[in-house]
């Protein structure tokens, strides 16, 4: 089973300020099969990143994901407010497919 | 737009069988598509369950394999999971989503149910 790690577990930053988020994975995960997903409180999970770094539909270009391999980023370029929440990377490469432990984006 | 809209009893017995559906709407299921199942005990992160595709072929979670089953009706253009002996560690907020394709590179979820919480307690 591949583990997910993200860091920082929690970032807290203001409206406008650039966030980078990391995921770690257990070993090399090929073709890039990586996504990342936005989830609020009480809410689905959203999909933001697939292939390491294509948008998905209707996703802004603020966000962009990048990496390869073992190492991942989702980056937000400027902060919305509606951008405060929780984000979660997950492999699809081998199965079980797993997912990070998530980093929270909270309001400094 | 496709929906997924979980629905089943949000309240389950310990070592009884949890049981929930998902009917799926704006899109035949019999079309394609690999639909899945993943869970999110209260204030933690996300597990993946298991998938089926509208053939019926299905994989699982090592984890959970033993006491999963998910199964596909086409004629309802739904698709259901049942988790057998389940504990208080089952609780969670169980969502229904779709892999948007068949192929290895379309394992990731493009559409979510709302999810529900199943609560495990006598």
């Amino acid at each position: 089973e591949i583990v997910l790690t993200q860091s920082p577990g929690t970032l807290s930053l203001s409206p406008g300020e650039r966030a980078t988020l990391s995921c770690r994975a257990s070993q090399s995960v090929s073709s890039t099969y990586l996504a990342w997903y936005q989830q609020k409180p009480g809410q689905a999970p959203r999909l933001l990143i697939y292939g390491a770094s294509s948008r998905a539909t209707g996703i802004p270009d603020r966000f962009s994901g990048s990496g390869s391999g073992t190492d991942f980023t989702l980056t937000v370029s400027r902060l919305e407010p509606e951008d405060f929440a929780v984000y979660y990377c997950q492999q699809y490469d081998t199965s079980p497919f797993t997912f990070g432990p998530g980093t929270k984006v909270d309001i400094k | 737009q496709v929906q997924l809209h979980e629905s089943g009893p949000g309240l389950v017995k310990p070592s009884e069988t949890l049981s929930l559906t998902c009917p799926v709407s704006a899109y035949s299921i019999n079309t394609g598509y690999y639909w899945g199942w993943i869970r999110q005990p209260p204030g933690k992160g996300l597990e993946w369950i298991g998938s089926i595709y509208h053939s019926g072929n299905t994989y699982y979670n090592p984890s959970l394999n033993s006491r999963v089953t998910i199964s596909i009706d086409t004629s309802k253009n739904q698709f259901s999971l049942k988790l057998r002996s389940v504990t208080a560690a089952d609780t969670a907020v169980y969502f229904c989503a779709r892999h948007p394709g068949n192929g290895p590179g379309d394992y990731y979820f493009d559409h979510w149910g709302p999810g529900t919480l199943v609560t495990v307690s006598s």
